[in-house]
């Protein structure tokens, strides 16, 4: 289960904060992602980045900011301008190029009271 | 963009039967097509993958075939036990390894 982490595990926040969730990896892996699961739903795409210092929104990028500062680090700030932010994060990396798997995180369950 | 979809979106087999998830996609230039496996509360686990240059790849009890001109692409899981069952999700990537997921299957292996 080693090699991508994320934390906290569970994450409480009010509506109208900022909230910041964390993903560290020493796979030495390239690209980063980060994805939304809601229940009963697949996986979408957040934001999404193939190397320090560039990223990418993916399909659902509103009210979430990024920043890809250092190779092993890829925050998300889950802004108050994101609507309906209760969900599970996931956070994934992989070696860029055509036909990589990704490897996951163990995810975050935010909830906003 | 890639659009994956899924079926069946629910599945319950009988332990010992054999279980078989469809997935379609849209997107020719995808060449990488992974299914995950995640148990309640877990993180999605890579089980099986196949690339666009072959036909069908085999693991013990897991199967997966890719049909390229239809553009759809099937896990097939014999012998099903009762721990199989989780939520199963494909995906598909295309050139920039910008991956998709479908919607999901939850797979229930009775006793």
């Amino acid at each position: 289960d080693g090699g991508i982490t994320q934390s906290p595990k569970y994450l409480f926040r009010k509506e109208g904060q900022n909230v910041t969730l964390s993903c560290e990896q020493n796979l030495n892996h390239d690209a980063m992602y980060w994805y939304r699961q809601d229940p009963g739903q697949g996986l979408r795409l957040i934001y999404y980045s193939q190397i320090v210092n560039d990223f990418q929104k993916g399909d659902i990028a509103e009210g979430y900011s990024v920043s890809r500062e250092k190779k092993e680090s890829f925050p998300l700030t889950v802004t108050s301008a994101q609507k309906n932010p209760t969900a599970f994060y996931l956070c994934a990396s992989s070696i860029p190029g055509l036909g990589m798997s990704q490897y996951f995180g163990p995810g975050t369950r935010l909830t906003v009271l | 963009g890639e659009n994956v979809e899924q079926h069946p979106s629910t599945l319950s087999v009988q332990e010992g039967d054999s279980a078989v998830i469809k997935c379609t996609y849209s997107d020719s230039a995808s060449n990488y097509f992974p299914w995950y496996k995640q148990e309640l509360g877990k993180r999605p686990q890579l089980i099986i993958d196949i690339r666009s240059n072959v036909g069908e790849k085999k693991d013990q009890r897991i199967a997966v075939t890719l049909n390229k001109t239809a553009k759809h692409f099937s896990l097939h899981i014999t012998e099903t036990q009762p721990e199989d069952s989780a939520v199963y999700f494909c995906a598909a990537s295309p050139i920039n390894n910008d991956m998709r997921f479908g919607a999901g299957t939850r797979l229930t292996v009775k006793p």
